[in-house]
């Protein structure tokens, strides 16, 4: 069965760092872009950055853009998404998503990990 | 500029049907979009790709009562005989060079 799982969400000061894993499973994770999605408290989902299957491609929304670097390792079947100098309005809940198997749709995603940025 | 919109709300009976409407830019007529369907305090769920010739392409075990269609730039869900846990928001999503987009989202409530 197709799955992702993410982890490492907590409570973090202002402008500090935070490292999210998304554990796949079920799927040839090293054939598929992957990408990372957020949602905050009462808000519509807003995507974030994208790596290619290979990771030789990354993309990245204006608002994290310098700040939260995108990476995988495709022997461990995990990706990542490095977030520094974090803000009180990145508190959201963090989802990673894979492309479909017939093109860039989000086609499965994870349960979410809740990152809460308060001093 | 690639750009989204959704009604923010629809309602229908329980047993009835519900069409939602997604809205790309003008001049995006060929953009294909995918339906999320995200119920109470869970993650998203795809629920099928819509081509701009309204054929599509359903996820895994969604129901035949979800349904696709096109018209011009607008891409539509339709669900029909809903049932109570269809209630929640949906979102429609593009995408363009590098980059991918969601609409606000269109909470859906089964009356």
């Amino acid at each position: 069965q197709v799955h992702l799982v993410e982890s490492g969400g907590g409570v973090v000061q202002p402008g500090r760092s935070l490292r999210l894993s998304c554990a796949a499973s079920g799927f040839a994770f090293s054939s598929f872009n992957m990408h990372w999605v957020r949602q905050a408290p009462g808000k519509g989902l807003e995507w974030l950055a994208t790596m290619s299957y290979d990771g030789t491609y990354k993309n990245y929304a204006g608002s994290v853009k310098g700040r939260f670097p995108i990476s995988r390792d495709n022997s461990k079947n995990t990706l990542f998404l490095q977030m520094n100098s974090l803000r009180t309005e990145d508190t959201a809940v963090y989802y990673c998503a894979r492309d479909s198997t017939h093109g860039p749709a989000f086609d499965v995603w994870g349960q979410g990990t809740m990152v809460t940025v308060s001093s | 500029q690639l750009v989204l919109t959704q009604s923010p709300s629809a309602s229908a009976s329980l047993g009835a049907s519900v069409k939602l409407t997604c809205t790309l830019s003008s001049g995006q007529s060929s953009y294909s979009i995918a339906w999320h369907q995200q119920q109470a305090e869970k993650g998203p769920r795809y629920l099928m790709k819509v081509n701009s010739d309204g054929s599509h392409i359903k996820g895994d075990g969604i129901p035949d009562r979800f349904s696709g269609s096109s018209s011009g730039t607008e891409r539509y869900l339709t669900i029909s005989s809903l049932q109570s846990e269809d209630e929640g928001y949906y979102y429609c999503q593009t995408w363009g060079t590098g980059i991918q987009v969601f609409g606000g989202g269109t909470k859906v409530t089964v009356l």
